[in-house]
This record gives C-alpha cells, structure tokens and sequence, in this order.
C-alpha cells in the first residue's frame, strides 16, 4: 500500500532563507508526483508536476526533484517571501489518475 | 475564468439531510475527481470518473453518489448526512487518468449540525 509521508509537519524561516521541503513515499511504482500548495481557506493551486521518468522539474524560485528508486522528491524554495506561506503539498499519481497525498508541510516565513 | 469551479463553496446542513455539491469544469479534461479533507487536512480521493465513466470508488459510504451527466461535470450527491461527513470536498480534474497534471478547485466546505 502506497504512504506518502512529509517533514516537516511545520517550518518557520526568516524571509530571505533558502529552504527545502521533503516528500517519501514507500512504492516506487509510480506514473508522476506533484506539488501543491494550499493557503487557509483555499483549494489547492498545482507548483510542479514530475513525471516518473524525470529528475527534477523547475519553475521560477521552486525547483522539485524526483529520486524514485529511494522514494524521494524534495522542494527547494529559494530567497523565501512572506508570500511563499502556505501548505505544501505532496503527492504521487498512481493508476487511474489518483493522487496520494502526504499530510503537508505548513510553512511560515516570517519577515 | 475559473478552471474548476464548486458551489456551493460552503454547506450548513442538519444530520439526516440530502445535499449535493456541483463542480464543472472548462478545462476539457476527460478526468475528474472528488477528493475529501478531513479535519487534520488529510486529502483522500473518493471517486474519479473518465468520460462519464466510474472509474475509482475508493470504498466510500453508499450514502455517497456521484453523477456525471457529461465530461465537464461531476455532481456529488450525499444522502442521510451524518456529523462526520463534516469536511472540505474539493473536484479536481486531469487530461486523462494516466500521467497528467490535476487541478483542484476552490473545496465545498460541509459542516453537518
């Protein structure tokens, strides 16, 4: 059975700080993973989506990497903003276009 | 124009009531999906129709029906609500189930009292 699992549940950073955020997950058998983030209140708006034949995948500040042998991606947010606080979330895409989902990251970047 | 879009965004609603929550989208995927968030913000998928056709029903409730009358619509509808329904149910979307990207709408927050 697939988990998902995020550390930390929670990160408070100084705006500026580089930062990475980690996702595992335990069956290597995937089709991609994505991150997503979720401000209070809010649906969810897709960051980066890897598929499972790539290593990283990369979008302005955000660069998420994929290692699925080891069961491992990681977020990397640079020069971090206040703006940049919110849920981060992970998730593997398996058959039939599920998603799975790690329990978040909430993140706070303080000014 | 939204992507996917929810109504109602929130629902207060009396144990033992029928209620049901619409999403469309106008993205043209064939996929779409409904995922619930539970209190400690945990994200389960429940179904995921292609095409109007069931395709993940994830061991949800009977009391929990989906219908898709077309590709861009995906209704959910709950019958006999109970206090643990409670939750934010969130319609999502993708091209296709195989390796594409998913898009959320804004989640239907279900308070059941």
């Amino acid at each position: 059975k697939q988990e998902v699992t995020q550390i930390p549940a929670a990160l408070s950073v100084p705006e500026g700080e580089n930062l990475v955020l980690n996702c595992s997950f335990t069956d290597s058998a995937i089709y991609n993973l994505q991150w997503f983030r979720q401000d209070p209140g809010k649906g969810l708006t897709s960051l980066l989506l890897i598929q499972s034949s790539q290593r990283e995948q990369t979008s302005g500040r955000l660069n998420a990497s994929l290692d699925k042998s080891s069961g491992r991606s990681t977020l990397y947010i640079a020069a971090s903003q206040p703006g940049d606080s919110a849920t981060y979330l992970c998730a593997v895409g398996v058959q039939g276009g599920k998603l799975i989902f790690g329990q978040g990251t909430e993140l706070s970047v303080k000014p | 124009d939204t992507a996917v879009s929810q109504t109602p965004k929130y629902l207060v609603t009396q144990m033992g009531n029928d209620k049901s929550i619409k999403c469309e989208q106008n993205l043209g995927h064939d996929t779409m999906y409904w995922y619930k968030q539970d209190s400690k913000k945990f994200l389960k998928i429940m179904f995921s129709y292609n095409n109007k056709e069931l395709i993940i029903n994830e061991t949800v409730p009977n009391r929990f029906s989906p219908k898709s009358p077309d590709k861009a619509h995906l209704n959910l509808h709950i019958n006999s609500l109970e206090l643990g329904d409670s939750a934010v149910y969130f319609c999502a979307s993708s091209q296709d189930t195989g390796r594409t990207e998913a898009f959320f709408g804004q989640g239907t927050r279900l308070t059941v009292v």
